[in-house]
């Protein structure tokens, strides 16, 4: 089965740094994505990581670590609209579906 | 570039009644998905299509549900005889190419069945 795993609920203080975690187990890997999804509306594409390493993209980051099944994404200088849901997502093998974990809710304060 | 285009935005149905949730790709993207999101629950893939072509419908439940994505015109996931299971957030996404690096989402169809 496929299987990935998110905490359910951060909360952190507006200015700060927060890495949320996600650990896979899929039947296949072909990249790992991170979408941020505010209450209501359409997710929207944060990043992507098919190799090993850290992919910057100014105040947010994502690693991924294909032997360990696991990825984070780093969102630094953390501002109050950043509070929102983000979830991690796999695509599997040569299909072009992606399986994704229940998301992370995150809430900024001041 | 307008993005990925859904309506409606909110659909109501009562029970037996049938659903059309449209989906309009971004300008030149040819992939279209469909993804369903229950109440506290994660985004679930439904299917995939081309043009004229569903070519990953394994999320797809086996009755009531069905999508097609004509040459001409929208995307259209319908739902027969709706059940209150089936109120739910649906999302349409769509890329360029396969295997793209990004899909697109749309806003979404939130259907309610009473």
């Amino acid at each position: 089965g496929q299987n990935i795993d998110q905490p359910t609920e951060m909360t952190a203080t507006e200015g700060a740094i927060v890495q949320i975690n996600c650990t896979y187990q899929t039947s296949g890997f072909n990249g790992l994505f991170w979408y941020q999804q505010h209450a209501g509306e359409a997710p929207t594409f944060l990043s992507y990581n098919v190799l090993d390493g850290l992919e910057e993209k100014g105040r947010f980051s994502s690693f991924l670590s294909r032997s360990k099944g696991y990825s984070y994404l780093l969102l630094k200088e953390l501002q109050m609209k950043d509070s929102a849901s983000y979830l991690c997502a796999v695509r599997i093998g040569n299909t072009d579906k992606l399986i994704f974990g229940t998301g992370t809710r995150l809430q900024v304060f001041p | 570039n307008a993005g990925v285009m859904q309506n409606p935005r909110h659909l109501v149905r009562r029970r037996g009644q049938e659903a059309r949730l449209r989906c309009s790709p971004m300008k030149g993207h040819s992939h279209v998905y469909w993804y369903r999101q229950l109440p506290e629950e994660g985004l679930k893939f439904m299917v995939y299509l081309q043009k004229e072509n569903i070519i990953d419908e394994s999320g797809m439940p086996k009755e009531r549900f069905s999508a097609e994505f004509p040459k001409e015109g929208p995307s259209i996931l319908r739902i027969q005889q709706v059940v209150r299971g089936d109120s739910a957030a649906y999302f349409c996404a769509s890329s360029p190419q396969r295997q793209n690096y990004e899909q697109y989402f749309g806003p979404g169809t939130r259907l309610t069945v009473t």
